[in-house]
């Protein structure tokens, strides 16, 4: 267990909905990154936020958006929703500076758009 | 384009076996390499690497890193079941586009 709750855990949408993801920071992590992971692929980088800012995006579309609260928890918002978003979406927490690289990652949400 | 390689893309050993897994990577603004073990959801972090030729080890798991050639290898000694997983290698970079690149993974089977 590394301390990094995400919610929900499964979610069915359809094409065109809009979902919002959740994730809680291991306790004192102030660093949060979101990851795409496809079935049997590795993780593909969202979008990092620090301190309330995003602190680097990988090559997604604004329809994904996030946000960082004051007690580090995140968001992942995905618009519009397509077929090809279904994946297991990842979040990890780290504590920035020389061990912002050593991410915990959540359980994951399981995101399937029919 | 940035990559990051792993093989073999899957193995299968039995018990007591050593297992060698490599990870290769063409990447810009190398920061670290990083493994990660992912059983069902959630990778779990194994190693980070940021100097060449500086084993880390922790148990029976081992790795090591090579800047000049742009590998590194996750070794494990001894294997048993519970070492099942798809092993996931990593760079991060000090900027770019993305700041964490993983490879495809290598799903390792031990059989009892």
């Amino acid at each position: 267990e590394t301390g990094v709750t995400q919610s929900p855990t499964h979610l069915i949408k359809t094409r065109g909905q809009q979902v919002t993801l959740r994730c809680s920071s291991q306790s004192g992590h102030n660093t949060v990154s979101w990851y795409q992971q496809a079935l049997g692929q590795g993780p593909q980088f969202i979008f990092q936020y620090y301190r309330e800012e995003e602190n680097g995006r990988g090559n997604f579309p604004p329809r994904f958006s996030g946000l960082q609260f004051p007690n580090y928890s995140s968001e992942l918002n995905v618009n519009a929703l397509e077929l090809d978003d279904s994946a297991l979406y990842l979040c990890a927490s780290s504590l920035a500076g020389t061990s912002t690289d050593t991410q915990y990652f959540g359980p994951g949400t399981r995101l399937t758009v029919l | 384009e940035d990559k990051v390689v792993q093989s073999p893309l899957s193995l299968v050993v039995h018990e007591g076996d050593t297992v060698t897994l490599n990870c290769s990577y063409e990447v810009t603004n190398f920061r670290s390499l990083l493994w990660y073990k992912q059983e069902k959801k959630a990778p779990t972090f194994l190693f980070m690497l940021t100097s060449s030729g500086i084993e880390k080890k922790s148990g029976r798991l081992s790795s090591i890193l090579d800047k000049k050639e742009l590998f590194s290898i996750l070794n494990i000694t001894a294997t048993q079941t519970g070492d099942s997983a798809v092993y996931l290698c990593a760079v991060a970079r000090t900027s770019g586009t993305y700041k964490y690149i993983f490879g495809t993974g290598t799903r390792l089977k031990v059989l009892a």
